[in-house]
């Protein structure tokens, strides 16, 4: 079983639209987690950090489900821009911070 | 702006051929890590530094070494390549009360014939 495991896509909607990301995560003790996002044949770039209470951030919102050790990313009004695969990250690091990265979720907006 | 560069953007080596992977970042970052991304395997930790001279094994690090004389710049080495090193790597690095927060350089595309 992956330890980080998210569904590849790719999710193709048009641009308006409301789109959701999950991700479930195996290692209980993870300390902290977040959602990255990769551009074609770009770097890594971090979105925003998950917190337990659900975080927001203009059109994007992150929940965390410690119980069900799943993660989400929400994405309101999608713009052509928002097209990018969206790496769930996970620190299963205790002292070291560790990150164990998902595959990716690739999204394509059209117009 | 942290900015994190990288030595090459696309290599061409040969099997055996040592490779010499250099990355620096201008941050004054505690952390940095070298990773390869694979597609459908993701990113996968092969070594990272905490401090100057120490170097911990992520999860892939057999056949890479590493080495980190100064606090900028993290190199990452292939001693004897081999056909199933060929990958995008990538170098990270972050504060290290803040390690989830890592910024990459731009990758390097390794091919080895």
């Amino acid at each position: 079983r992956k330890e980080v495991e998210q569904d590849p896509g790719p999710f193709n909607v048009p641009e308006g639209a409301t789109v959701a990301f999950n991700c479930t995560y195996s290692n209980s003790a993870s300390q902290s987690f977040f959602w990255y996002r990769q551009d074609c044949r770009k770097e890594p770039k971090l979105l925003m950090s998950v917190y337990s209470s659900g975080n927001e951030d203009g059109r994007f919102t992150a929940q965390l489900n410690r119980a069900s050790q799943y993660i989400s990313l929400l994405i309101r009004d999608s713009k052509l821009s928002d097209s990018a695969t969206y790496l769930c990250v996970v620190n299963e690091g205790t002292g070291f911070q560790k990150l164990v990265f998902g595959t990716g979720t690739r999204l394509l907006v059209s117009p | 702006d942290v900015k994190v560069t990288q030595s090459s953007r696309y290599l061409v080596k040969r099997t055996g051929e040592k490779v010499f992977l250099e990355c620096v970042q201008d941050m004054d970052h505690e952390n940095m890590f070298w990773y390869r991304q694979d597609p459908g395997l993701g990113l996968r930790l092969i070594y990272f530094s905490y401090d100057v001279k120490m170097k911990e094994k992520g999860d892939i690090p057999e056949g890479y070494s590493v080495s980190r004389e100064k606090k900028e710049r993290f190199s990452l080495i292939l001693e004897s390549a081999s056909t199933n090193q060929t990958s995008m790597y990538l170098c990270a690095s972050s504060f290290s009360d803040r390690g989830g927060e890592q910024y990459f350089g731009p990758g390097t595309r390794l091919t080895v014939t």
